[in-house]
């Protein structure tokens, strides 16, 4: 069974850098052109991709985003994580990972998500 | 960047056919992917590569795309199928970049 889980801080303030792990099960971030994507959800927003990382290393950003998302992967303990700098209220939002099991395959699996709060 | 467009309502009644369009500058010649959200849940897939339908999807939920629209249709809508839709795609011009249209809320009447 494949399954995906977020996790990271309830609360951060403002300014901080936010880390979040996304920790994958049933499957191996190995696999040829398997890659996992990060997506966020404002409350009562629209969903937003942020960024993805596949097997072989390769990385992609959200354009408006870029500057402050590092995405990286752990495929020994079967993690992805991905880091946003200078947090803001604004970035307040649900945060997911979702399994892409290929370069244009959809996100077949999304993990529950976890709410992440921007406030001091 | 890619812009994917959605109404941001649908309004059908049950054992209707719903239909939600997500516009954007040729699209048929990308995959188009939608993802039906609950209250609460984590989005779930519910068609693929336009038009294939994952395992456990009512054969109610089918996708086309063409020209400058892709489209959802949800046949014999039920009460059940109320929620939000997004689209997406993967923009093969920038960088591979992920594109949700805005979402469209899903009201059975």
């Amino acid at each position: 069974q494949v399954t995906l889980k977020e996790s990271g801080p309830v609360l951060v303030k403002p300014t901080e850098t936010l880390t979040l792990t996304c920790t994958v099960s049933g499957f191996s971030l190995s696999n040829a052109r398997m890659g996992v994507s990060w997506i966020r959800q404002p409350p009562g927003k629209a969903l937003e991709w942020l960024a993805h990382i596949f097997s072989n290393d390769e990385k992609s950003y959200s354009t408006s985003l870029k500057s402050r998302l590092t995405i990286s992967k752990d495929t020994s303990k079967s993690q992805v994580v991905l880091t946003m700098t200078n947090m803001d209220p604004v970035d307040t939002a649900t945060y997911y990972c979702a399994r892409i099991p290929g370069t244009s395959s959809p996100m077949d699996v999304w993990g529950k998500g976890t709410t992440v709060t921007v406030s001091s | 960047s890619y812009v994917l467009t959605q109404p941001p309502s649908v309004s059908v009644a049950p054992g209707k056919t719903a239909r939600i369009t997500c516009g954007g500058n040729n699209i048929g010649s990308k995959s188009v992917h939608w993802y039906q959200q609950k209250p609460g849940q984590a989005p779930v897939l519910v068609i693929y590569y336009d038009s294939d339908r994952p395992s456990g999807i009512p054969e109610r939920f089918s996708g086309s795309n063409s020209g400058n629209t892709a489209t959802l249709t949800i046949s014999r809508v039920e009460a059940g199928d109320e929620a939000d839709y997004y689209c997406q795609v993967w923009d093969s011009s920038s960088d591979h970049r992920g594109v949700f249209g805005g979402g469209t809320k899903l009201t059975v009447l």
